[in-house]
């Protein structure tokens, strides 16, 4: 079946510093999308990128989706605290309606 | 606009128990999909329903079973509890069952299972 995998699984950094976080699935997607999950709380949509080498941007973050569709970026720059939390990817299989496969998730936490 | 509701938030079973989560949609939300959150295990999908019927499931033993109601309010069940069900299950909506959207989270029913 799909799997989407993401690394790092944690990664601490002084506020100020820039964050990256990798995504990469075993099959060919239709669409990426990104969550962030605030400690104790539940996941929370950031954006969704679906065409090939797509390149968003959120104020400080930028979102890149791959030119084969297999692999996604989240990039912070300048992290401050409020940026902590888990970021998932979340894929969707082309070809079909398929469902969401999560990754596993980076746990961001930034040191003041 | 009311948010995605599930009931209940927190709750104790022991083992060979079975326990029956709630979710409601968002008005007008007719696609609801079901995941298993544990730690280090990032989101495991469970089950999605569209219009009553099922349309994904996971790779999860038949001890988990869901459903969905004329409403779109869905149901998750799980039987003869293990240790290892220990989770935050959470049902998220979505508007259609479709190729993209994205998806409207609860906070959540956590469980634990001693």
């Amino acid at each position: 079946g799909q799997q989407v995998m993401q690394i790092p699984q944690y990664q601490h950094v002084q506020e100020g510093e820039d964050f990256t976080t990798y995504c990469n699935s075993s099959t060919t997607l239709s669409n990426i999308q990104w969550y962030k999950q605030r400690p104790g709380g539940h996941p929370v949509f950031l954006i969704q990128l679906v065409k090939s080498g797509e390149v968003k941007k959120q104020k400080r973050l930028t979102f890149q989706f791959g030119e084969a569709k297999k692999n996604s970026s989240l990039h912070i720059t300048a992290t401050q605290t409020t940026d902590v939390g888990t970021y998932f990817c979340a894929g969707r299989a082309s070809g079909s309606a398929r469902q969401l496969t999560f990754g596993s998730g980076t746990q961001l936490t930034v040191l003041p | 606009k009311a948010g995605v509701t599930q009931t209940p938030r927190y709750l104790i079973k022991t083992r060979g128990q079975q326990v029956t989560l709630s979710c409601s949609p968002i008005s007008g939300h007719r696609s609801v999909s079901w995941y298993q959150q544990t730690p280090g295990q990032g989101l495991q999908f469970l089950f999605e329903y569209f219009s009553e019927t099922q349309r994904n499931k996971g790779n999860f033993p038949g001890r988990f079973s869901g459903r969905q109601f004329s409403n779109s309010r869905s149901e998750m069940n799980v039987s003869t509890l293990e240790l290892g069900d220990s989770a935050l299950y959470l049902c998220a909506s979505s508007p259609q069952f479709e190729r993209t959207g994205e998806l409207f989270f609860g906070e959540g029913s956590r469980l634990t299972v001693l």
